[in-house]
């Protein structure tokens, strides 16, 4: 079975300062990873995914993840966070074997406070 | 990019009434369609997934009879929520995917629509 872990519900972080969202995944065969963000009383917007090739994949508004197959994670990124990035921010997974079935697999998602 | 539009997008309605969501792609033909429901800072949960004129294939512990899904055609789908109840209020969002040989990864989600039953 797949799953998705997001470790923090929330993180805190000025404006300005790097941001950081933690992911970790579980699958049977090679993940496809993604990222969504989700505003209040909205629907989930795609931000980026792995599928295959660069570890490190550049995204929408700015973010970007860095797939690391060893440790098993996914982690988003943004090198200077915005007040505008304060949102609900989820990861999901697929498994590539087709046995395992066609279904995005969530995380808990980890609420992104950016202060002024 | 493609677009994916849910009506309403809130609804209230009277414990005991049935209430229909429709989900509908823009701009694409949707060979797949998924509900989800999610709960107030949650995640969300995959209730079941449709394909275009086949019957809906339910998650474990989410009833049939009581969530219907129609997937008629390559641009639309609803979920009929029987017979409600205040627990059933909830955040209900939808997805739609391509065929896999046009877009095999990409899944395009809906606004969402906000049942609230009295």
């Amino acid at each position: 079975a797949q799953s998705v872990a997001q470790p923090e519900d929330q993180v805190n972080v000025a404006e300005g300062n790097p941001l950081t969202v933690k992911c970790t995944y579980s699958v049977s065969g090679n993940p496809y990873l993604f990222w969504y963000v989700q505003y209040p009383n909205r629907g989930l917007q795609f931000l980026l995914k792995y599928i295959t090739g660069d570890n490190l994949v550049k995204g929408s508004y700015g973010f970007e993840a860095e797939f690391n197959k060893s440790q098993t994670s996914f982690h988003l990124k943004k090198p200077s966070a915005l007040v505008s990035d304060s949102a609900l921010y989820f990861c999901a997974v697929r498994d590539s074997i087709k046995a395992a079935g066609n279904k995005l697999t969530f995380g808990g998602g980890t609420r992104v406070l950016v202060k002024p | 990019g493609a677009v994916v539009s849910q009506h309403p997008s809130r609804v209230i309605c009277k414990s005991g009434t049935s209430v229909k969501i429709e989900c509908r792609s823009l701009d694409f033909q949707a060979t797949t369609m998924f509900w989800y429901r999610q709960f107030p800072k949650q995640s969300l949960m995959l209730m079941a997934t449709s394909n275009e004129g086949s019957k809906a294939t339910y998650e474990q512990g989410v009833e049939k009879d009581k969530f219907l899904i129609n997937h008629a055609s390559l641009t639309l789908s609803t979920l009929t929520v029987t017979s409600a109840h205040p627990e059933d209020s909830s955040f209900y969002i939808c997805s739609a995917r391509a065929s896999p040989e046009k877009s095999p990864y990409e899944q395009y989600f809906g606004p969402g629509t906000r049942l609230t039953v009295t």
